[in-house]
């Protein structure tokens, strides 16, 4: 199975921000991921998938970049309703695989 | 609007069977591939299996956690998709979302809880 690590396990950061999340396979997975973003309580919500596409009515601020094993999901502004729980997955090959999660937390 | 609402979670024994369902609206289900993704109490998300579209045969792939108990399945003249969980452990304890595989996975329905404890 493709093993996917995310660091940070957990940052703190300020309104205004910007963040930066790294994902990494442990094999190539061409540009065969998406990023999520989960709140408490609530259903994760796709932000961005193919690596570096923005899903529909998405806000620009977040944006995805890489290809093969390492990849990144970047916040230019964080805001109030950004704080949340973020995962990458990989579906280039069976069993799809995630992340552990980012949690993004209030300084 | 594109939509995708799961029912039929609840509690079961170990050992048991439960039958989810997860109703699509606002799209034609046997254009898209499906999947089920499940996230334990606190934990985080796991993906369970995905079905292919119409075009590709409606095969379909699992996670060795539940290869051999969970089958998934599709009725298109309902516009449903299935999932039949069987000889659930505790370990399958989850909520169970429903996901349209399109983009990534672009559309989650708002998951129902299985709970499978004595």
């Amino acid at each position: 199975d493709i093993q996917m690590t995310q660091s940070p396990s957990s940052l703190s950061a300020s309104v205004g921000d910007r963040v930066t999340i790294t994902c990494r396979a442990s094999q190539g997975i061409r540009n065969s991921l998406t990023w999520f973003q989960q709140k408490p309580g609530k259903v994760p919500k796709s932000v961005i998938y193919d690596a570096s596409s923005l899903q529909s009515g998405v806000p620009s601020k977040f944006s995805g970049s890489g290809s093969g094993t390492d990849f990144t999901l970047t916040i230019s502004s964080l805001q109030p309703e950004d704080f949340a729980t973020y995962y990458c997955q990989q579906y280039d090959r069976h069993p799809f695989t995630f992340g552990g999660g980012t949690k993004v937390e209030i300084k | 609007e594109v939509q995708l609402v799961e029912s039929g979670g609840g509690l079961v024994q170990p050992g048991g069977s439960l039958r989810l369902s997860c109703a699509a609206s606002g799209f034609t289900l046997s254009d898209h591939y499906m999947d089920w993704v499940r996230q334990a109490p606190g934990k985080g998300l796991e993906w369970v299996g995905r079905t292919r579209n119409k075009a590709h045969s409606y095969t379909t792939e699992y996670a060795a956690s539940v290869k051999g108990r969970f089958s998934i399945s599709r009725d298109d003249s309902k516009n449903s998709l299935y999932l039949q969980m069987n000889s659930l452990k505790s370990e399958d304890t989850a909520v169970y979302y429903c996901v349209r595989g399109h983009n990534g996975f672009d559309i989650w329905g708002q998951g129902t809880m299985v709970t499978v404890s004595s």
